[in-house]
């Protein structure tokens, strides 16, 4: 059972052009949603992260939306880069187990065209 | 070190045989994790630590994987009997842990195992 799940798995932008991705969960005990950034040979990075009490978080270029009865979450990259080109995990995780292990979507992969 | 370290960076081992994978977390922090990133895929949760404890190794596959972090600090996952299937990068991430109530987990470079 694929508890978060992302779309798309690829998405090609121009440069200077929004890149969205969207995740829904599953579990609504799930109350903490990071983005993580991945370059080829590298390990995940976080890039921001939203928990559900507010609906939006921005952080310079990049936003999150959140949908709480629709259990989804989006991430919005505006004035794409060449630099952002990577691969970009949603994940979730549940602040009330015994620890804030992460259950991560299978990332898309972001080109940006210069 | 600034941020969490893994050694080594790559391994190729034959089908069969045993290997150890270590993660040197980030300095002061009590919560370590161990995933599992399969091409093409999301990092899949292992095994997490609290101090020297493994609290939960829901994730580990099987009785091949195994785990320790004697002293609270460095860790290593060990591999019996390596498959094929084995092969994916090993990923480490650590935390300031629930005492911080800090979910942020910083995540190292990885080890890529390949099994021959």
């Amino acid at each position: 059972q694929q508890q978060v799940k992302q779309s798309p798995q690829s998405l090609i932008v121009q440069k200077g052009g929004i890149s969205i991705i969207n995740c829904a969960y599953e579990n609504t005990a799930f109350d903490y949603f990071p983005w993580y950034q991945q370059f080829p040979g590298k390990g995940p990075a976080l890039l921001i992260a939203i928990r559900p009490d507010v609906s939006e978080k921005k952080e310079g270029r990049f936003t999150i939306s959140f949908n709480k009865s629709a259990k989804q979450f989006s991430l919005h990259i505006m004035d794409s880069q060449p630099g952002d080109s990577a691969t970009y995990f949603c994940a979730a995780s549940y602040s009330g187990g015994s620890n804030y292990k992460l259950t991560f979507g299978k990332g898309t992969l972001l080109t940006v065209n210069p | 070190g600034a941020g969490v370290s893994q050694t080594p960076s790559n391994k190729v081992t034959e089908k069969g045989k045993y290997v150890e994978l270590r993660c040197d977390p980030i300095s002061g922090h009590t919560a370590l994790y161990w995933y599992r990133q399969s091409l093409g895929q999301g990092p899949e949760f292992l095994i997490y630590f609290q101090g020297t404890g493994a609290a939960d190794d829901s994730g580990l596959p099987n009785d091949r994987f195994f785990a320790v972090r004697p002293e609270g600090s460095v860790s290593t996952l060990k591999i019996q009997r390596t498959e094929r299937g084995d092969s994916a990068v090993y990923l480490c991430a650590s935390s300031l842990g629930l005492a911080a109530r800090s979910e942020t987990q910083y995540f190292g470079p990885g080890t890529r195992l390949l099994v021959l």
